[in-house]
Formats: structure tokens, C-alpha cells, sequence
């Protein structure tokens, strides 16, 4: 079974902090996306990688960045995190047309 | 125009019945097409892939009308277990995929 592991469930971070979130697929996909997931707006894009250095913008980027140096790792980074950064953020791997989810990250930003 | 656009429902409905989401998306070009299931809190899982010829698992049946480009997934005999929130998912190619809002469903006893 395909495997995608965001490292942290929950967090709670202050306003202007930076936050790393973390995902890690066991099955050598070549892609591999960050969404964030809010009531009523359902998945956005923020980024996605296609290959190990690689990155493309998503729907959503600004605010973010991301680092994928190992093709079985793609982090989403939030250099100075804010309240409307608050929400579920999702980690996605893809293999044949078919998405493979982490767990998901909650993350709150006071 | 969104991509994909789904009725966001509630539907609730009770144990036995059966009931059927649509989905429509607007690009002629998008290749492959799948129902997600996703509880609360918790991440989408696959439930089934779409296909032209329709397909079906068990008490759940998903077909794929690509010249009205729209995708349906029906259940039948609902069960508590049934309760979640219905992600319709298109893909256009490689790393494109798009994502209608969701179809909650609450299966009442």
C-alpha cells in the first residue's frame, strides 16, 4: 500500500513564526502536491513537484514556499505564518491519474 | 467558471435508501475522473475510479457521461457507515487534477 506520512497532525503556532510542514511517500512517486483544504472552498493547490529540485506553483503559493531535495520528500514552508493560514493542509502524491493523501496537518496560527 | 462543481448538499438520508450525487467539470479535455470519500477530520481516500463504462463495487456504482461531461456515483442500501463527505476528482494530465467541493452525506438510522 502507498504510504504518505505528514509528520505533524496538529499544530498551533504564533503569528510571524515559521512552520515547516513535513510529508514523506514510500512509493516513489514523481509527484507530489501540497493543498490546503478550507470549509466551503474545498482543496487549493499551493505547490507541486514533478522531479527532485523541481517546483511549480500551485492556485495559492503566495506565502508559502517548498523544498523537495529528496524525490521522497516535499515540505511546505511558511516563512512568517499568519491567522488566514490557519486550515488543514494536505500533502498528495500521484501515481496514474490517482492522488494518494497524508493524513493531513491542522494547523492553527494564533 | 470552477473546474469541477458539485451540489454541496447536506443530503440526509435514511438507512436503506438510495441516493446519487453528480458532478459536472468543464474541461472536454480531462482524462480520468474518481469519487473520494473523506470523514471528518480525516484525509480523502480513494473510493472508486470513473469510467465510461460505468463501474460498479458493490452497493456503489460510478459512471462517466463524457459528452454532457458530467460523473455520477450512486449508492444503494445507504448504511450508517455511509456517512461522509463525496469528493468528485478530475484529472487533465499529469499534475493537473481539480476538485469539486464535496457532497456531504449523513445516513440517519
Amino acid at each position: 500500500d502507498v504510504k504518505v506520512t505528514q509528520s505533524s497532525r496538529y499544530l498551533v503556532k504564533r503569528t510571524g513564526e515559521k512552520v515547516f510542514l513535513e510529508c514523506v511517500q514510500d512509493m516513489d512517486h514523481e509527484n507530489m502536491f501540497w493543498y490546503r483544504q478550507d470549509p466551503g472552498l474545498g482543496l487549493r493547490l499551493i505547490y507541486f513537484s514533478y522531479d527532485v529540485k523541481m517546483k511549480e506553483k500551485g492556485d495559492i503559493p503566495e506565502g508559502y514556499s517548498v523544498s523537495r531535495e529528496k524525490k521522497e520528500r516535499f515540505s511546505l514552508i511558511l516563512e512568517s505564518a499568519s491567522t488566514n493560514q490557519t486550515s488543514m493542509y494536505l500533502c498528495a502524491s500521484s501515481l496514474d491519474g490517482e492522488l494518494f493523501f497524508g493524513e493531513g496537518s491542522r494547523l492553527t496560527v494564533l | 467558471r470552477k473546474e469541477v462543481e458539485q451540489d454541496p448538499g447536506p443530503f440526509n438520508v435514511p438507512e436503506g435508501a438510495t441516493v446519487a450525487f453528480n458532478c459536472t467539470y468543464s474541461n472536454s479535455a480531462s482524462q480520468s475522473f474518481f469519487w473520494y470519500r473523506q470523514d471528518c477530520r480525516k484525509e480523502p481516500k480513494l473510493l472508486m475510479s470513473v469510467y465510461s463504462s460505468g463501474n460498479e463495487d458493490g452497493r456503489f456504482t460510478a459512471q462517466l457521461n463524457r459528452a454532457s461531461q458530467y460523473i455520477s456515483l450512486l449508492i444503494r442500501d445507504s448504511k450508517l457507515s455511509d456517512s461522509a463527505t463525496y469528493l468528485c476528482v478530475v484529472n487533465l494530465a499529469g499534475n493537473q487534477f481539480y476538485f469539486g467541493t464535496g457532497t456531504s452525506l449523513t445516513v440517519i438510522p
